[in-house]
Parts: C-alpha cells; sequence; structure tokens
C-alpha cells in the first residue's frame, strides 16, 4: 500500500519564477495538507484542502496557492519566488471520518537561487 | 494560539541510556499531542500520539509519552536508546477541530554515542 507520494524530490529554481509541487495521499485518505520546513525548523501549516476546497490557512501569503483535484490529490503552486522559500515541503494526508494524525511524505526540497 | 516548546534543540546520550525528550504545550482547548521522527533527507514518521483516554501512551520502537495536564508537559522518552534512534524529533499539537492543524515544536536532534 503506497503511502503519500510527492514530486519531484528535488527541484531548484530562480527567484521570481513560479513552481508546482504535487501530491498523492495515502489510498483512502480524503484531506491533504501541506507544510513548509525551512532547514533546521519545526515544519509550518501552509494549508488544507478537502473536498476540493481550502478549509484552512496558516499564516502564508496569497503566493501560495494550491488545488485538491477529485481524486484527492493536491498540488501547490508558488509564484514570485523568493529565496525564503527555499524549504522542504511536505505533503500529508488524513483519511475521513476523524484525525487521528497525518500520514506524510517525503517531501520536495525546493532550493530558490 | 497554540504553541509547542521543546527544551534541547540537541540532546546526546549513550546506547542503551535512558532518552528522555522534553515537550511543554500550550493550548487553550483539550489538545491532541503526537510525536514525530524524521530521518536526514526523508519526511515524518508518526511515534504516537495522545487524543482521550489513558494519560501514558506508547508507540513504536520502545518510545513512550505521558500527556500531564497541570504541567501541560508531553515528554518522550525511551529506557535504552539505540544507534538507530539517531534523528530529529518533533512534538506537535492541534486542537482536534475540523482542518486539525498541526503546530510544531522546532525540534530536538537527538545523538546516540557508542
Amino acid at each position: 500500500d503506497a503511502g503519500v507520494t510527492q514530486s519531484p524530490t528535488h527541484l531548484i529554481k530562480t527567484r521570481g519564477q513560479q513552481v508546482t509541487l504535487r501530491c498523492s495521499p495515502k489510498s483512502g485518505h480524503d484531506t491533504v495538507s501541506w507544510y513548509q520546513q525551512a532547514l533546521g525548523q519545526g515544519p509550518q501549516f501552509i494549508f488544507q484542502y478537502y473536498e476540493e476546497e481550502e478549509r484552512q490557512r496558516g499564516n502564508f501569503p496569497d503566493r501560495f496557492s494550491g488545488h485538491q483535484f477529485p481524486n484527492y490529490s493536491s498540488e501547490l503552486n508558488v509564484n514570485a519566488l523568493l529565496l525564503g522559500d527555499s524549504a522542504l515541503y511536505l505533503c500529508a494526508s488524513t483519511p475521513p471520518g476523524g484525525f487521528y494524525g497525518y500520514t506524510f511524505g517525503s517531501g520536495t526540497r525546493l532550493t530558490v537561487v | 494560539a497554540q504553541s509547542v516548546t521543546q527544551l534541547g534543540s540537541h540532546v546526546s546520550v549513550s546506547e542503551g541510556a535512558l532518552v528522555l525528550l522534553r515537550c511543554n504545550y500550550s493550548s487553550s482547548v483539550p489538545p491532541y499531542l503526537f510525536w514525530y521522527v524524521q530521518y536526514p533527507n526523508q519526511g515524518l514518521q508518526l511515534l504516537l500520539k495522545y487524543t482521550t483516554g489513558a494519560t501514558l501512551v506508547k508507540g513504536i520502537n520502545g518510545f513512550e509519552a505521558e500527556f500531564k495536564k497541570s504541567e501541560t508537559s508531553f515528554h518522550l522518552t525511551k529506557p535504552s536508546a539505540h544507534m538507530s534512534d539517531a534523528a530529529e524529533y518533533f512534538c506537535a499539537v492541534s486542537d482536534g477541530n475540523a482542518g486539525n492543524m498541526l503546530t510544531f515544536g522546532g525540534g530536538t536532534r537527538l545523538m546516540v554515542k557508542p
């Protein structure tokens, strides 16, 4: 049973560019959340998608946007990249009917140069 | 607003020694509490969680944690450290509502000496 899968694993972008990261949730999970983990820090919540809508959002600017598809997979888009956006981006999914902790993917390492 | 404080960004123990990683939280509602482990270049793996019920929670790999409401603490322990326990450990809190955003602490890097 595949867990949460993310692509790509690594990415290098230039300041000002746009990037799209992708996530497929664990089988049977319908809710997807995104977290940003800067080097040496704990993950920070970006937003969560449920039923193809953004249900909750953390303290991130509008440059960060997302989407959830009917098959529950999700994308994270970041526009006008800044050097400070360099981080590990983690996708996590949860099953329907209750919350007992996320299942995390291995993340996408984004480097902005 | 919720917050998590992990005391000690780095903890070093000898193989076979007791592991104690400290976590204190702040929450205005009864919290859900979690410990995650992160190995280099990997995502987060759930070690254990407290939602309701028994305050002593046992997790994977011999780890356990005790929820102490009066101390707002959820410290992680393991009786005997193994070399494979060397990793980054994160404590997290959620308010259990719809959405269930996790708020993480800054992490503690556990080093195990032979």
